[in-house]
């Protein structure tokens, strides 16, 4: 199957823990992207790499780390710093770092406990 | 910071009617996109239209584009049930960096 695999599906977390949370893709897109969702509420940027071994930050880094080592990966840690984790986490890719069209994974549920 | 800003929020019509949903945004773009996501899943891209064009087609989708108004508008004509979903634009910034900043969405329920 060609498409982003985002993973787990649903997460729970004690407060002060860090969790990770992966996505991979096999469509051989340079660019890949993190995204936060909040409820009734739009995407906002957390980090976007655009090559390997290189990423910038977006919007809301803050409390969140990544970590590009290969072209297919692109894990997100939230960290104990972040102070609502509580979200809908959306992986994309674009094949066209930027401008293009992204193409989502079907996202990872965590909740805070 | 948000870019693009959909009116209405929510939006509720009768299946076979047209849904007409609208995004304003802010400066100058270099392309803009409407995605479509169903509840709890992730997003997927419908059209994305240029700031040359005009309109675009895609099926039972048309998009407008007026750059000098700054504004798009996403018709989905014939509605069914299975069109309910958020509907969300994005926008390329001219000139900025390379990533698409989301609106907050349109709420689309087509009822039966």
């Amino acid at each position: 199957d060609g498409g982003i695999t985002q993973s787990p599906k649903y997460l729970f977390r004690k407060e002060g823990q860090n969790v990770t949370l992966s996505c991979e893709q096999n469509l051989n897109h340079d660019a890949m992207y993190w995204y936060r969702q909040d409820p009734g509420q739009g995407l906002r940027l957390i980090y976007y790499s655009q090559i390997v071994n290189d990423f910038q930050k977006g919007d809301i880094a803050e409390g969140y780390s990544v970590s590009r080592e290969k072209k297919e990966s692109f894990p997100l840690t939230v960290t104990s710093a972040q102070k609502n984790p509580t979200a809908f986490y959306l992986c994309a890719t674009s094949g066209v770092a930027g401008a293009g069209e992204l193409f989502f994974g079907e996202g990872s549920r965590l909740t805070v406990l | 910071s948000q870019q693009g800003e959909e009116d209405p929020q929510a939006l509720s019509i009768q299946e076979g009617e047209n849904a007409t949903m609208n995004c304003s945004y802010k400066t100058s773009i270099n392309n803009l996109q409407w995605y479509r996501q169903n509840s709890g899943r992730g997003l997927v891209h419908l059209i994305l239209i240029r700031s040359n064009e005009r309109e675009k087609h895609s099926g039972r989708l048309r998009v407008t584009l007026d750059t000098s108004k700054k504004s798009s508008s996403l018709l989905i004509t014939a509605s069914r049930a299975a069109d309910t979903a958020s509907y969300f634009c994005a926008t390329v910034t001219q000139g900025g960096s390379e990533k698409l900043v989301f609106g907050k969405g349109t709420k689309l329920t087509v009822n039966p």
